[in-house]
């Protein structure tokens, strides 16, 4: 199973509403990706979890809150997010790298969200 | 610095004629390239990956790579266009730093007409 399921599929959320999106795999992959992708454009890597330890943020505003709370498991939390913040969110996981070795990552369908 | 550059917004081919999207790359180092695809309102498809060994990399739906060191390009391939291979193409470099990070090129779309 080379599967990544993200839900929801789509969210319409208000700037001052709480929401989260989730994604899963059970592929046994222990690094775990978010990405946000504007239209038209490739996709900019938010976060890496590896072993359900956050090991990278890249910058991203407060108001974008992840979680791994398993290795199958990453959510991310949302909160007072302005219009500009509105993208299709990818989720992807993989094998760590290590060394000279290098694994493709398996990304998720994502989640449109639109921010109202 | 590490980067990709896909050159071409867009690629227009007809049915049933060899295809290429063009990739070149800017790393210090080995290179780890990755070809991914998209469709709309999908995520990303892995393609194929080079990492070391034959510069000529196969991957799925008969598409194909050829890494080129001298040229630093990666260019996909596939003999024979579809008109379902219509999408948008992204060509990725493995950041230096660990953690799997990948660099994107800007994406080309292709365009196969029947």
């Amino acid at each position: 199973d080379t599967e990544v399921t993200q839900t929801p599929k789509h969210l319409v959320m208000g700037m001052t509403n709480k929401k989260s999106l989730k994604c899963e795999q059970h592929m046994g992959h222990r690094a775990m990706y978010w990405y946000k992708q504007k239209a038209k454009k490739p996709p900019e890597l938010m976060f890496v979890y590896s072993y359900e330890k956050l090991s990278i943020n890249e910058s991203v505003p407060s108001r974008f809150s992840p979680e791994c709370p398993n290795s199958s498991l990453l959510n991310l939390h949302l909160h007072a997010l302005q219009p500009e913040d509105s993208a299709l969110y990818l989720c992807a996981s993989s094998q760590l790298t290590s060394g000279s070795l290098s694994y493709e990552q398996y990304f998720g369908p994502g989640t449109r969200l639109t921010v109202t | 610095a590490q980067s990709v550059a896909q050159p071409e917004d867009q690629v227009n081919v007809a049915e049933g004629n060899p295809l290429t999207v063009k990739c070149t790359y800017s790393v210090s180092g080995n290179p780890y390239l990755f070809w991914y695809v998209q469709y709309p309102n999908r995520g990303l498809q892995f393609l194929l990956k080079y990492i070391t060994g034959d510069n000529l990399v196969k991957g799925s739906y008969g598409f194909e790579a050829e890494f080129n060191k001298s040229q630093t390009s990666f260019h996909l391939k596939k003999p024979s266009a579809l008109v379902s291979d219509s999408a948008l193409y992204f060509c990725a470099v493995r950041r230096s730093g660990g953690y799997n990070k990948l660099i994107f090129g800007a994406g080309t779309r292709l365009a196969v007409h029947p």
